[in-house]
């Protein structure tokens, strides 16, 4: 089966920098996502690393090291609407057909 | 923008009721899902389709059944509802077979099975 690592609980400071990490181990491993999911909310797609290396997109970057099985997301300049849950997900292939597992979610909290 | 969307945002059901989720996507995607979401367990999938009336199982099909008779519209089917399926329920589409990375949910069905 697929398992994906990811902390349940983050605190940041507004303005601050923070990083939610996702360890995983997939067979099959084509690529990570990560999703946002404001509380009520439906999930949005945030990025997606198929590659080695870093990803920006604005103020969210996303990393992924293949060899390692890891890979994170980074938030710079937080604010207060990041406030929300992000969900690391792998891409894997299996008897034809591609499937995306998703971890169990990181809620972050940005305080003042 | 892709939008999809689901017939109830909240549903309350006894138990051994047939249950009919619905979501329709507008975007022709070719892929759609039903997952399940629970407080601490993440997002888990339930089935999903690649074609019209293909469904593949996911990780929990147990107690639920699928139809997908148009490419835009694709159902959960609880058989005989039970307390244990009290859940948010999440459809979500992607545009094709490959590209399962990039999926765009609807806003969710909150089900209370009594």
């Amino acid at each position: 089966g697929q398992s994906l690592e990811q902390p349940s609980e983050v605190t940041a400071v507004e303005g601050a920098i923070v990083q939610i990490n996702c360890t995983y181990q997939t067979s099959g491993f084509y690529g990570l996502s990560w999703y946002q999911q404001h509380d009520g909310g439906a999930p949005t797609f945030l990025s997606y690393n198929a590659l080695d290396g870093l990803e920006e997109t604005g103020r969210f970057s996303s990393f992924l090291s293949r060899s390692d099985s890891y890979g994170y997301l980074l938030l710079q300049e937080l604010q207060m609407k990041d406030s929300a849950s992000y969900f690391c997900a792998v891409k894997w292939y299996r008897a034809g057909s591609y499937q995306l597992t998703f971890g169990k979610g990181t809620k972050l909290s940005v305080i003042p | 923008d892709v939008k999809v969307t689901q017939s109830s945002r909240y549903l309350v059901k006894r138990t051994g009721e047939k249950v009919f989720l619905e979501c329709v996507q507008d975007m022709d995607h070719e892929n759609m899902f039903w997952y399940r979401q629970d407080p601490g367990l993440g997002l888990r999938l339930i089935y999903f389709s690649y074609d019209v009336k293909m469904k593949e199982k996911g990780d929990i099909p147990e107690g639920y059944s699928v139809s997908r008779e148009k490419k835009e519209r694709f159902s959960l089917i609880l058989e005989s509802a039970s307390t244990n399926q009290t859940s948010m329920y999440l459809c979500a589409s992607s545009q094709d077979r490959d590209s399962v990375e990039t999926q765009y949910f609807g806003p969710g069905t909150r089900l209370l099975v009594l």
